[in-house]
């Protein structure tokens, strides 16, 4: 079955350490996204790339990494710059226009400060 | 820029009860208009959604009509059961390529 893998489910931050998360689709979208989720913010955009080698900063960028060497994979690095780590994390792809069209979400990584 | 305002929650009914959350945005030109529902420690799932105003999207019993008079998207639902307790979002797309806005989300909690 087509979808979007998101690992690990959890993962834990030690002070000063980049950890990176990691976002496999085999949806053939060219278009993914990274968004955060904190308790009654919503979502807010990280990152998005619309094709292979190429991305944007989205609303609140600083502090997070990514790269997109392959279609299929948009791996997100939170640095050590990020005070703020805690958070769901949640991937997305779609199709490149997607005003008519739908996002396809993984189903998250816990990430939490020790 | 876009924004996307729901009612805060958490929204608390009892099963069978009829459900009203409110949406409202702010875009330039014409969005389309979605909701998402998102389960406990999972990610968000298309609901619904309507591409032009005066479209009705609907799915598993839940309603919004795109009013651009108002610039609403209320998500409604005639009976709601236990496992619709969830996550609702609210978002909008203008077109651009940074994705979807979305509003706070709504905690819906339907008690037996």
């Amino acid at each position: 079955d087509g979808g979007i893998t998101q690992s690990p489910k959890y993962l834990f931050r030690k002070e000063g350490q980049n950890v990176t998360l990691s976002c496999e689709q085999n949806l053939n979208h060219d278009a993914m996204y990274w968004y955060r989720q904190d308790p009654g913010q919503g979502l807010r955009l990280i990152y998005y790339s619309q094709i292979v080698n190429d991305f944007q900063k989205g609303d609140i960028a600083e502090g997070y990494s990514v790269s997109r060497e392959k279609k299929e994979s948009f791996p997100l690095t939170v640095t050590s710059a990020q005070k703020n780590p805690t958070a769901f994390y949640l991937c997305a792809s779609s199709i490149p226009d997607i005003t008519n069209e739908k996002l396809f979400f993984g189903s998250g990584t816990q990430l939490s400060v020790l | 820029g876009d924004s996307v305002t729901q009612m805060e929650g958490p929204v608390t009914l009892s099963e069978e009860a009829f459900l009203t959350i409110n949406c409202t945005y702010t875009a330039t030109g014409y969005p389309s208009l979605f909701w998402y529902v998102q389960y406990p420690g999972e990610g968000l799932q298309l609901l619904l959604k309507a591409t032009k105003a005066d479209d009705k999207g609907s799915n598993k019993g839940f309603e919004a009509t795109y009013r651009k008079e108002t610039t609403s998207f209320h998500l409604e639902k005639g009976s709601v059961q236990v496992s619709d307790s969830a996550v609702y979002f609210c978002a909008l797309s203008g077109g651009g390529a940074d994705g979807l806005t979305f509003g706070k989300g709504t905690h819906l909690i339907i008690q037996p």
